[in-house]
């Protein structure tokens, strides 16, 4: 069953700024992932950050998690024009994954 | 990080027609597959968990004489459609896990855009 909900739907921006997503959720989960899906493609796992966690960077990409408010955010700096895809939350409890509706985020050059 | 490759990429089928969807993990033991269908501009909807040599999983309102899968070796899972129709045509994307690993992480294959006419 869908979980994550997230916004907003979609986003667009400049090349070189910064974009933000939210995803919330309403069950207790072992972790929370970020993928990111390029038009008609695949998944590409983005970050996984464990419910232990508050916080976790990679590269460009910065997660935040707090497990009282049931919700994360997922922050891109500096964006490229190959940012541009769609962004998927997804939480998971016992190694079943429960994506969110995902935020389609254009990257203007 | 570890490939999970999926055949055919895309198929195009006649209504009624069974399709055979493989799913390959390439470098690493599968002890679990999952299989998810994703509908234009929406998210991936979690079909089935399949663990290797027992029978699939399936999530409520998926129909398991419908959408059959095998999973008989660590390395490859199949999803077989049966008696597609129109509404059938979407997008099949597999994911592997390896549970022995201690890793959370699932690895997606690229997917598979089936069209049934």
């Amino acid at each position: 069953s869908q979980q994550g909900e997230e916004d907003p739907q979609a986003l667009s921006i400049q090349e070189g700024e910064n974009a933000t997503m939210n995803c919330s959720y309403k069950t207790s989960i072992n972790n929370l992932q970020w993928y990111r899906q390029n038009s008609g493609r695949g998944l590409v796992h983005l970050i996984l950050i464990r419910s232990n966690e508050r916080e976790k960077h990679s590269g460009r990409l910065r997660v935040t998690l707090d497990t009282s408010k049931k919700s994360s955010s997922l922050l891109i700096t500096a964006s490229r024009a190959a940012d541009t895809a769609s962004y998927f939350c997804a939480t998971d409890a016992d190694y079943k994954l429960s994506f969110g509706a995902g935020t389609t985020v254009t990257v203007r050059a | 990080g570890a490939v999970v490759s999926q055949h055919p990429s895309w198929v195009i089928c006649k209504s009624g027609t069974s399709v055979k969807i493989e799913c390959r993990s390439l470098d690493f033991q599968a002890t679990t597959m999952f299989w998810y269908r994703q509908f234009p501009k929406q998210s991936l909807m979690l079909m089935a968990t399949s663990n290797e040599g027992s029978k699939a999983t399936y999530e409520q309102g998926v129909e398991k004489d419908k959408f059959l899968i095998n999973h008989a070796s660590l390395t490859l899972s199949t999803l077989t459609v049966t008696s597609a129709h129109p509404e059938d045509s979407s997008f099949y994307i597999c994911s592997a896990h390896d549970r022995t690993s201690g890793n959370n992480e699932q690895f997606f294959g690229p997917g598979t855009r089936l069209t049934v006419l």
